[in-house]
């Protein structure tokens, strides 16, 4: 019962590179969401799914893309990074908007 | 605008004193309100949720939150913290109209001394 889980748990880049990070959930959820956590300000929402094929920006959307073409898997991408987006990054999951999220390990990036 | 506030950044208990974190918020429709907590290195996990019916509902971990309309709170609060308790609580808001996208708060930091 491995629940979300994010992959990986830590990376360093340089700017400019690119990396995916992935997000899968077991437990057949339909909404599927991308936050970022920074010291002092809590979550903020990059992107968000309400079902597979779906996506939709949320509160920071600006360098990153997603995709969901599984329903179990959700991806966010950083196609060039910068320094801006040294952050710790989780997934979460819901079966439906009005659920309780539940929330991946997270993913320490750091961009040098 | 839309807004979640935890006042305090850092809160330090005794161990089996009583605790009570604050959270106030600011939004225009009904809201559904949640606390997380997170322990070092690791996800969120939710304690408790309100999304209507009786105020004071109960959690995990023996916490409880009142919801308060008139003061837009929903402190969190336990009666005796263990030296487990010892994490970060973040409070949560959402609402059907917002497409039940969260807005959080900026976390408060329980240390419990010994």
């Amino acid at each position: 019962n491995a629940g979300v889980t994010q992959t990986p748990k830590f990376r360093v880049l340089k700017t400019g590179q690119s990396m995916t990070l992935l997000c899968a959930q077991d437990m057949n959820h339909e909404y599927m969401y991308w936050y970022r956590q920074d010291p002092g300000m809590g979550l903020r929402l990059i992107h968000y799914s309400v079902g597979e094929g779906t996506t939709a920006k949320g509160e920071v959307p600006d360098g990153y893309n997603v995709s969901r073409l599984k329903k179990q898997n959700f991806l966010l991408g950083l196609e060039s990074a910068a320094p801006s987006q040294t952050s710790v990054y989780f997934c979460a999951s819901s079966l439906n908007g009005e659920n309780i999220q539940y929330f991946g390990a997270g993913t320490r990036l750091s961009v040098l | 605008a839309q807004s979640v506030t935890q006042p305090d950044i850092h809160i330090t208990v005794s161990e089996g004193a009583s605790l009570e974190l604050r959270c106030n918020y600011s939004y225009g429709a009904t809201p559904y309100l949640f606390w997380y907590v997170q322990s070092p290195g690791q996800g969120l996990q939710l304690l408790l949720k309100y999304f209507s019916g009786d105020t004071l509902v109960q959690g995990i971990k023996g916490f409880e939150a009142e919801f308060k309309r008139s003061q837009s709170s929903f402190n969190l609060r336990k009666p005796s913290v263990h030296w487990s308790d010892a994490a970060e609580y973040f409070c949560a808001v959402g609402a059907a109209d917002s497409n039940y996208q969260l807005i959080w708060g900026a976390g408060t930091k329980l240390i419990i001394k010994p």
